[in-house]
């Protein structure tokens, strides 16, 4: 069964800084990855979609990294500014099968003025 | 439409009502999925739609809880006699195609059975 790892819990830096979060999943047999944000009381917003065959993906201050063989990702956000605060969640699909996504439990982060 | 549009956004039942919650998919999408949120719970996925039918429906809780999609659009989970552990935000996602493809949500219907 397919689980995903998402540390830390909960992150908080000041505005400015560069911050990486991390994603890890025990089954490296994934069709793709993809990170989402969530702000308070919101549906999710796709942020970036890695299929299983790339490396990364990068999205203006935001590159996300895939490593399947270790069953890593890696969420990096340059320059962070405070309406970046949110809730980050990746999720994976398996392959062989429909695009059923399996979620880490997010890292909250707060980006402090 | 421009996105995936999910109705009500919010509902208060009491228990043992039933419920209808609605997703429109952005046009053009041929899969559809609900996936359920609750507190300490994380994101689960309940059902997957590809057009109108469901080729998999393994994260449906129990036999109280039902799905249709018509006209390979719209869809209707239905949760009859709601319990308070039903409580939870239910999100409804499309995409273009099965597999490998960018998965978009909706807003979301926060349920609270009283």
């Amino acid at each position: 069964k397919q689980e995903v790892t998402q540390i830390p819990a909960a992150l908080s830096v000041p505005e400015g800084e560069n911050l990486v979060l991390n994603c890890s999943f025990t089954d490296s047999a994934i069709y793709n990855l993809q990170w989402f944000r969530q702000d308070p009381g919101k549906g999710l917003t796709s942020l970036l979609l890695i299929q299983s065959s790339q490396r990364e993906q990068t999205s203006g201050r935001l590159n996300a990294s895939l490593d399947k063989s270790s069953g890593r990702s890696t969420l990096y956000i340059a320059a962070s500014q405070p309406g970046d605060s949110a809730t980050y969640l990746c999720a994976v699909s398996r392959s062989g099968g429909a695009q059923k996504l399996v979620f880490g439990q997010g890292t909250r982060l707060t980006i402090n003025p | 439409g421009a996105g995936v549009s999910q109705s009500p956004s919010n509902k208060v039942t009491e228990k043992g009502k039933d419920v209808e919650l609605r997703c429109d998919p952005i046009s053009g999408h041929t899969a559809l999925y609900w996936y359920r949120q609750s507190l300490g719970q994380g994101l689960e996925f309940l059902i997957y739609f590809q057009g109108n039918s469901a080729p998999d429906k393994s994260g449906l809780p129990s036999d109280r809880f039902s799905a249709e999609r018509t006209g390979g659009s719209v869809s209707t989970l239905t949760i009859q006699r709601t319990q308070q552990e039903d409580s939870a935000v239910y999100l409804c996602a499309s995409s273009l195609g099965a597999a490998n493809t960018e998965a978009f949500f909706g807003q979301g219907t926060r349920l609270t059975v009283v």
